[in-house]
């Protein structure tokens, strides 16, 4: 079956220093690997997305991940955070093997940066 | 930048009644998407729509659901015979088409069965 886990409820990064948050997927096929990013009472807004091609991949807001498929991750990573960052991101993936759309979503992970 | 728009924000609705539940695509998206997060749960697919027609859908879709794009902007989301357990938040998201991979999602609508 395919799962998506973030095996981090939290994470606490101080301003200035690398972030990561971590993803990783089970799925048949080759996956479709998203990030999205949650602000409070705002919708999921995309921020990056892996489809084929270069295992690093470059989004929004300074926002990189990288594929690994031998681990199976594709951790979000962001060389240097802001305060405004701080928001609820969620990892998904679609299995094209079994779907055309659907997306299967991690628990998503609570990034704090303080200041 | 355009939106994807969801009304209402929030809806409150006793047990057995109907709800609907509009959003407005991005004007040149082709495929619509409902999902739901149940409050502490991951997000969970319903249904894909195409062409005027649902082109998946999940088990959690059953016979209470139905979606319809009932003119050239709007898709909606009906359940029939709300239950205590349908309290969620229910997102609505587009894409444009083919070779697009990323969903663009709306605010969502927090609907409460009392």
């Amino acid at each position: 079956a395919q799962s998506v886990a973030q095996p981090e409820d939290q994470v606490n990064v101080a301003e200035g220093n690398p972030l990561t948050v971590k993803c990783t997927y089970s799925v048949s096929g080759n996956p479709y690997l998203f990030w999205y990013v949650q602000y409070p009472n705002r919708g999921l807004q995309f921020l990056l997305k892996y489809i084929t091609g270069d295992n690093l991949v470059k989004g929004s807001y300074g926002f990189e991940a990288e594929f690994n498929k031998s681990q199976t991750s594709f951790h979000l990573k962001k060389p240097s955070a802001l305060v405004s960052d701080s928001a609820l991101y969620f990892c998904a993936v679609r299995d094209p093997f079994y779907s055309n759309y659907q997306l299967i979503w991690g628990a998503g992970t609570k990034l704090i940066i303080k200041p | 930048e355009p939106e994807v728009t969801q009304t209402p924000s929030h809806q409150v609705t006793q047990m057995g009644q109907e709800v609907i539940l509009r959003c407005v695509p991005i004007s040149n998206h082709l495929y619509f998407y409902w999902y739901r997060q149940i409050l502490g749960q991951k997000v969970e697919f319903l249904v894909s729509f195409y062409n005027n027609e649902i082109s998946e859908k999940s088990e959690i879709f059953d016979d209470q659901f139905s979606v319809e794009r009932p003119d050239g902007s709007n898709f909606t989301l009906k359940i029939r015979s709300t239950k205590l357990e349908d309290s969620a938040m229910y997102f609505c998201a587009s894409t444009p088409g083919r070779g697009s991979y990323e969903q663009y999602f709306g605010p969502g609508t927090r609907l409460t069965v009392t």
